[in-house]
């Protein structure tokens, strides 16, 4: 079946400093990947759709300069969150469509990356 | 505004029993319906789809529901067992191109 992975899936780092988050479409090409934000009991936020080959698009409220995102290849988004500060700690959670399956809508979830900024 | 409300927060059965979940949504009028099973520390799972123009879906001992009329879905997990133990969250997808939009979910514990 279609698997996504993150990396890293933990991380911890000072406020102020920048942190990457890769998700890596496994075994299928991925057009478009979303990331999501996730906090304690809440829902999935979507923060922003990211486009291979153009720029993200994102959800109104998040901050584009402050959490970049790169969807440089069919299998590789990265989202970086810049000048990190503690209320960015969170859990971070990529998904990716399969453009080539059978089912177009199906997205597939990566295991999510803990963030907490110190 | 756009609601997705998921009945509530935290579901206790027994071991056995049917769970019923709740899914309801105004000012959507989604194509698709999705559940998600979604463990601690991880990201959501794929359970279930259901469009709009049908009833009912089935998968081993789940069941899902889609009523656009009522703007409702139930997921049900029948003959429970503690391993069903999780958060399940519903999504809406207005088309196949669009983001999944999500509820809050509904923490489950099937008590043996």
């Amino acid at each position: 079946g279609a698997v996504v992975s993150q990396h890293p899936s933990r991380v911890i780092c000072k406020s102020g400093t920048s942190v990457k988050i890769e998700c890596r479409s496994l075994d299928f090409q991925a057009t478009t990947m979303f990331w999501y934000r996730q906090f304690p009991k809440k829902s999935l936020m979507l923060m922003a759709t990211s486009n291979e080959g153009s720029k993200a698009t994102y959800e109104q409220g998040v901050e584009k300069d402050k959490f970049l995102i790169n969807h440089a290849s069919l299998t590789l988004s990265t989202l970086t969150v810049t000048s990190a500060h503690p209320e960015d700690s969170s859990f971070y959670i990529c998904s990716a469509r399969d453009d080539m399956g059978p089912i177009s809508y199906e997205q597939y979830f990566g295991p999510g990356t803990r963030l907490t900024v110190t | 505004s756009q609601k997705i409300e998921q009945n509530s927060e935290a579901l206790n059965i027994q071991e056995g029993k049917t769970a019923t979940l709740t899914c309801n949504y105004t000012n959507y009028s989604p194509a698709y319906l999705q559940w998600y099973r979604q463990d601690p520390g991880r990201g959501p799972v794929f359970l279930l789809l259901i469009r709009e123009n049908e009833k009912e879906k089935r998968k081993e001992r789940l069941k899902v529901t889609f009523d656009t009329t009522l703007k409702q879905s139930l997921f049900h997990i029948t003959a429970s067992q503690p391993a069903d133990s999780a958060t399940y969250l519903c999504a809406l997808q207005n088309s196949g191109n669009t983001p999944l939009v999500f509820g809050k979910g509904t923490r489950l514990s099937v008590i043996a």
